[in-house]
């Protein structure tokens, strides 16, 4: 079953913008993490977030948790043409070996 | 520093078929996970195995087997290839086991099955 769902399903803005992607989960996590996959790629790591953080950056990108609340959001800013990607949210709680992938974000950065 | 490689990248079976996809990291990692990546499912756990010699089930199971063959490699097999079976797959590796540390993908496996 997938534990986090990512909110939009696609987001097309103008490069130069910010963009926002959120991911809401349903049980208790040890971390949160985001991957980037390029089109007809594999998925690379972005950013890990533990539940004991509340907001971390690296770069361009900023992530926040909300474990109250069960969710977090990924922003970045300055979007660039080369960031249109599919954005995952993926969840790791319980066993130490399963990490839960959500089902994406398609962000289109228009040049 | 190659990371994590995957082969075949593309092939196509006829149902009832048998193939395995073979994957080899090279970063002296205990854990490695084999997903199926499908339209609108995002990535659905396999089988994944924690160490050398370990092994256990995923999300998805049913009509794979795995192989873990030493500390680099970690096989998939389909016996009886399905229509159903059509995805990518995706092998991974993580050095601290995913409730710590960052997984690392390899470029996939499109398989079609007809």
């Amino acid at each position: 079953s997938q534990q986090g769902e990512e909110d939009p399903q696609a987001l097309s803005i103008q490069e130069g913008e910010n963009a926002t992607m959120n991911c809401s989960y349903k049980t208790s996590i040890n971390n949160l993490q985001w991957y980037r996959q390029n089109s007809g790629r594999g998925l690379v790591h972005l950013i890990l977030i533990r539940s004991n953080e509340r907001e971390k950056h690296s770069g361009r990108l900023r992530v926040t948790l909300d474990t109250s609340k069960k969710s977090s959001s990924l922003l970045i800013t300055a979007s660039r043409a080369a960031d249109t990607a599919s954005y995952f949210c993926a969840t790791s709680g319980g066993s130490n070996y399963k990490l839960t992938f959500g089902k994406g974000t398609l962000l289109t950065v228009n040049p | 520093n190659a990371g994590v490689t995957q082969t075949p990248k593309f092939q196509v079976l006829k149902t009832g078929q048998s193939m395995t996809l073979q994957c080899a990291q090279d970063m002296n990692h205990n854990s490695m996970y084999w997903y199926r990546q499908d339209p609108g499912m995002g990535l659905r756990l396999i089988y994944y195995s924690a160490s050398e010699g370990t092994t256990d089930k995923g999300e998805v199971p049913n009509g794979y087997n795995v192989s873990r063959l030493n500390k680099r490699e970690f096989s998939l097999r389909l016996e009886s290839a399905a229509p159903s079976q059509t995805s990518v797959y995706f092998c991974a590796s993580s050095g601290q086991g995913a409730n710590t540390g960052e997984l690392f993908f390899g470029e996939g496996s499109r398989l079609t099955v007809l």
